[in-house]
């Protein structure tokens, strides 16, 4: 199983919207709806942030979106704050109890 | 609330074998699936597995299907993970992660365990 596809890199200034892409194939992130998104501080454990394609846990600021089509799915922060600088992963389901996560992003705030 | 604490950092050398705990707490633990998810110096995630807490059955990834085992002790809501024949390339972050009742999501993730092989 190939790890999904994202940019190394993405950044923003204050208050725009950056968007991350998550690409795979139809055995994993076009075949189920089941592709999460994770934020990653320095040192932390991975946190949920999106789950389901567009599901926002509890406590995740609406800043957050999700999104896919065909066999990629997308991560947008809206309003772009400091706090939001950290890597990114997207995972997804892959059939047979098995899961992939994506290369990861680092998210800059210029 | 929900809890997954795993031990503290150990060092192995090339060809030991390592056995991690995941501690679970604040759930009925043989309701949820625990993954472990490993992280590489300045890597991304790479998915090793899961055990169904309830039954004890396990999946594993393809790359570490002749290395793993993962086993799980009910009395103790305790999830393990050992990991043999390691190697310089196994030095990483090892996190357990508790799959959501429903399935596909990874909700809960313990602090981490670094691991370090090293002669």
């Amino acid at each position: 199983q190939s790890a999904l596809t994202q940019p190394p890199s993405a950044s923003g200034s204050p208050g725009q919207s950056v968007t991350i892409s998550c690409t795979g194939t139809s055995s994993d992130v076009g075949g189920y709806n089941y592709v999460s998104w994770f934020q990653q501080y320095p040192g932390q454990a991975p946190k949920l942030v999106i789950s389901e394609v567009t599901k926002r846990p509890s406590g995740v600021p609406d800043r957050f979106s999700g999104s896919k089509s065909g066999n990629t799915a997308s991560l947008t922060v809206s309003g772009l704050q400091a706090e939001d600088e950290a890597d990114y992963y997207c995972s997804s389901y892959a059939g047979s109890n098995n899961y992939v996560f994506g290369t990861g992003t680092k998210v800059t705030v210029l | 609330q929900v809890q997954l604490v795993q031990s503290g950092a150990e060092v192995k050398k090339p060809g030991a074998s390592v056995n991690l705990p995941c501690k679970a707490s604040g759930y009925t633990f043989t309701l949820y699936y625990m993954h472990w998810v490993r992280q590489t110096p300045g890597q991304g995630l790479e998915w090793m597995g899961m055990i169904n807490t309830r039954g004890g059955t396990t999946i594993f990834a393809q790359n570490f299907q002749d290395r793993v085992t993962m086993t799980r002790d009910t009395s103790t809501s305790t999830v393990y993970m050992e990991l043999i024949s390691l190697r310089s390339e196994d030095t990483a972050i090892y996190y357990c992660a508790r799959e959501n009742i429903v399935g596909g999501v990874l909700e809960n993730w313990g602090q981490g365990t670094l691991v370090t092989v090293s002669s």
